[in-house]
């Protein structure tokens, strides 16, 4: 089984589009992220969510917004997507009280063109 | 505000050969330190942490790092790799529970048969 996964796993899309990616984790964790990294490979963090409650929020446009609708789920949607989202986004998930390790997963590659 | 720098962006090594990668932070109180591998076109998955005790810390695969307060270092070795340690090796820092990781920007590892 799939600790955590997501959908899709390559997304191709125009400029000016709306777009969703969705994680779910089956590992019972209570937090979890969604990370981009950039075609150099630098990794940074976009959101993290607990119990459902938005606990870190970076300087992110506001045309992305993550949605909880429970612990084991956090999608990410991108309203008029621009060249420079280009990207893979990760989501992760880790257990707050606990060794602090987070489990990522395989990513979703997104191509505006 | 906290900090991770990668020295050596590439880092290529023969097959069988021991190998440092090289990892430095900044904080101004006490953190929690990770070493995350990234295979090509996958997830990051945990390598090693150091939360507290022994400065001296072993993972998978065969990596070990040590934790160098006075330096502020993580450095990661392995005595002897192998060409399935070809990845993206990534030090990351956080500060509490609820804090965001920080990751640095990472090293490449090429193992040359």
């Amino acid at each position: 089984d799939t600790a955590v996964s997501q959908t899709p796993k390559y997304l191709v899309t125009q400029m000016g589009n709306d777009k969703s990616i969705k994680c779910e984790q089956n590992l019972g964790h209570d937090t979890m992220y969604w990370y981009k990294q950039d075609s150099k490979k630098f990794l940074k963090i976009m959101f993290s969510y607990n119990n459902k409650e938005l606990i870190i929020n970076e300087t992110v446009p506001n045309r992305f917004s993550p949605k909880s609708p429970d612990k084991a789920h956090l999608n990410l949607h991108i309203n008029s997507l621009e060249l420079g989202d280009s990207a893979v986004y990760f989501c992760a998930s880790s257990h707050s009280g606990g060794d602090y390790e987070q489990y990522f997963g395989p990513g979703t590659r997104l191509t505006v063109t | 505000a906290q900090s991770v720098t990668q020295l050596d962006s590439q880092v290529p090594v023969f097959e069988e050969a021991p190998v440092e990668l090289r990892c430095n932070y900044s904080s101004s109180v006490s953190v929690y330190l990770f070493w995350y591998v990234q295979y090509p076109n996958q997830g990051l998955q945990l390598l090693l942490k150091y939360l507290s005790g022994s400065t001296l810390v072993k993972g998978i695969n065969g990596f070990e790092a040590e934790f160098n307060k006075s330096q502020t270092s993580f450095h990661l070795r392995k005595p002897s790799v192998h060409i399935s340690d070809t990845a993206e090796y990534f030090c990351a820092v956080r500060r509490t529970s609820y804090d965001k990781v920080i990751f640095g920007p990472g090293t490449s590892l090429s193992v040359i048969p």
